[in-house]
């Protein structure tokens, strides 16, 4: 069975500091990962996809992730955050066996202060 | 184009009732799926269909049923409904399903009496 941890469930951070938002899954076949971001009363957005390829992934909003094999992580980052991206930020892990469904971390608020 | 719209975006309920919640994919969008989103267990999925057929079921009990019509739009429903039923219920849909990204509605935040 697959299974995504994220280690930290809140992450406080000045704005214009750069963070790290941790993802680690578990899985024995090929993965697909996923980062979406939550803002209140809202849905999910996708931030950005490993599928294959290049494993450092850019996506919205000046983030990127890169996709790890060997330490089976795919860590999240922000070179300079801002007051906006104050939300709930979700890793998610999809595979060939799971067929369809993706596994979500349990969350990461990140907390970005003036 | 239009994202994922799931209606309504807000129900109150009482225990032992049911309820229906509608979600219209993305056009083009043929898979739907459905999460449960609650703060003690997190995003769990619920069931997803394409083309009208369940194809992949999550571990809930059988009062949570879904269905699919025609033209991709999907209700799910929930009979007999639970406390531990209070929950954001998010719908998202992709083209076929598979490693394509899902794309999520606001959700229908439903609480229960």
């Amino acid at each position: 069975a697959q299974s995504v941890t994220q280690l930290d469930s809140q992450v406080p951070v000045f704005e214009e500091a750069p963070v790290e938002l941790r993802c680690n899954y578990s899985s024995s076949v090929s993965v697909y990962l996923f980062w979406y971001v939550q803002y209140p009363n809202q849905g999910l957005q996708l931030l950005l996809k490993y599928l294959s390829g290049s494993t450092l992934v850019k996506g919205i909003n000046g983030f990127e992730a890169e996709f790890n094999k060997s330490q089976t992580s795919f860590h999240l980052r922000k070179p300079s955050v801002h007051i906006s991206d104050t939300a709930e930020y979700f890793c998610a892990v999809n595979t060939m066996d799971s067929s369809y469904k993706l596994i979500f971390g349990s969350g990461t608020r990140l907390l970005v202060r003036p | 184009k239009a994202g994922v719209t799931q209606t309504p975006r807000y129900l109150i309920k009482t225990r032992g009732q049911q309820v229906t919640l509608s979600c219209s994919p993305i056009s083009g969008h043929r898979s739907v799926s459905w999460y449960q989103q609650t703060p003690g267990q997190g995003l769990q999925f619920l069931f997803e269909y394409f083309s009208e057929t369940q194809r992949n079921k999550g571990n809930f009990p059988g009062r949570f049923s879904g269905r699919q019509f025609s033209n991709s739009r999907s209700e799910m429903n929930v009979s007999t409904l639970e406390l531990g039923d209070s929950a954001l219920y998010l719908c998202a849909s992709s083209f076929t399903g598979g490693n394509q990204p899902q794309h999520f509605g606001d959700g229908t935040r439903l609480s229960i009496l």
